[in-house]
């Protein structure tokens, strides 16, 4: 099955560091990810959604200067937590949307797609 | 803001018994997905049912859908241990192009 890999899988910084997470989709093309946030014992929060090759949509109370979103291939989409402070920390997860067909058909309906969801990177700020 | 509502928040049954959660939605839907998440793990995709479906299985694993109460149940038969984990249902809303979480449940099967 299709698989999304996510790295690091857990991260500690200092407050005022930017830190990066990947997310690849490792043998499936993905045209849009998704990224998440989560916290202890809550539900999964969409943050943004990434379209490759133009700027990610981001959900409302997002600050999409504070989460950098780069989508620059079909296989990876980065985060970037700027300046993080600790209430940035949080369960990070993405996500890709397999098309269902090698090389990403468009003509097949959004809604039928799969979404697979990478492993998470734990962010701890100090 | 999260579209679907679970319930129970909490459920804790003996090995064997079998475990029903419950999951309510808001506008129309393209899809809803089931999904199982192990403490501090990824989600673990379970089901997809489509709007035009009722019922699924996949193995233990049985789920229905009814549209016109914007609700759907996961049942989860003879339970095992391994089973211990938080489910969550999404659902794909019509012209949404994204998943909407609900609040998931936490599931727990003692031996």
């Amino acid at each position: 099955g299709a698989v999304v890999s996510q790295h690091p899988s857990r991260v500690i910084c200092k407050s005022g560091t930017s830190v990066k997470i990947e997310c690849r989709s490792l043998d499936f093309q993905a045209t849009t990810m998704f990224w998440y946030r989560q916290f202890p014992k809550q539900s999964l929060m969409l943050m943004a959604t990434s379209n490759e090759g133009s700027k990610a949509t981001y959900e409302q109370g997002v600050e999409k200067d504070k989460f950098l979103i780069n989508h620059a291939s079909l296989t990876l989409s980065t985060l970037t937590v700027t300046s993080a402070h600790p209430e940035d920390s949080s369960f990070y997860i993405c996500s890709a949307r397999d098309r269902g067909l090698a090389g990403g058909s468009m003509h097949f309906a959004l809604s039928t797609d799969t979404q697979y969801f990478g492993p998470g990177t734990r962010l701890t700020v100090l | 803001s999260q579209q679907g509502e679970e319930d129970p928040q909490a459920l804790s049954i003996q090995e064997g018994e079998n475990a029903t959660m419950n999951c309510s939605y808001k506008t129309s839907i393209n899809n809803l997905q089931w999904y199982r998440q192990n403490s501090g793990r990824g989600l673990v995709h379970l089901i997809l049912i489509r709007s035009n479906e009722r019922e699924k299985h996949s193995g233990r694993l049985r789920v229905t859908l009814d549209t016109s109460k914007k609700s759907s149940s996961l049942l989860i038969t003879a339970s095992r241990a391994a089973d211990t984990a938080s489910y969550f249902c999404a659902t794909d809303a019509q012209g949404a192009q994204k998943l909407v979480f609900g609040q998931g449940t936490r599931l727990t099967i003692n031996p």
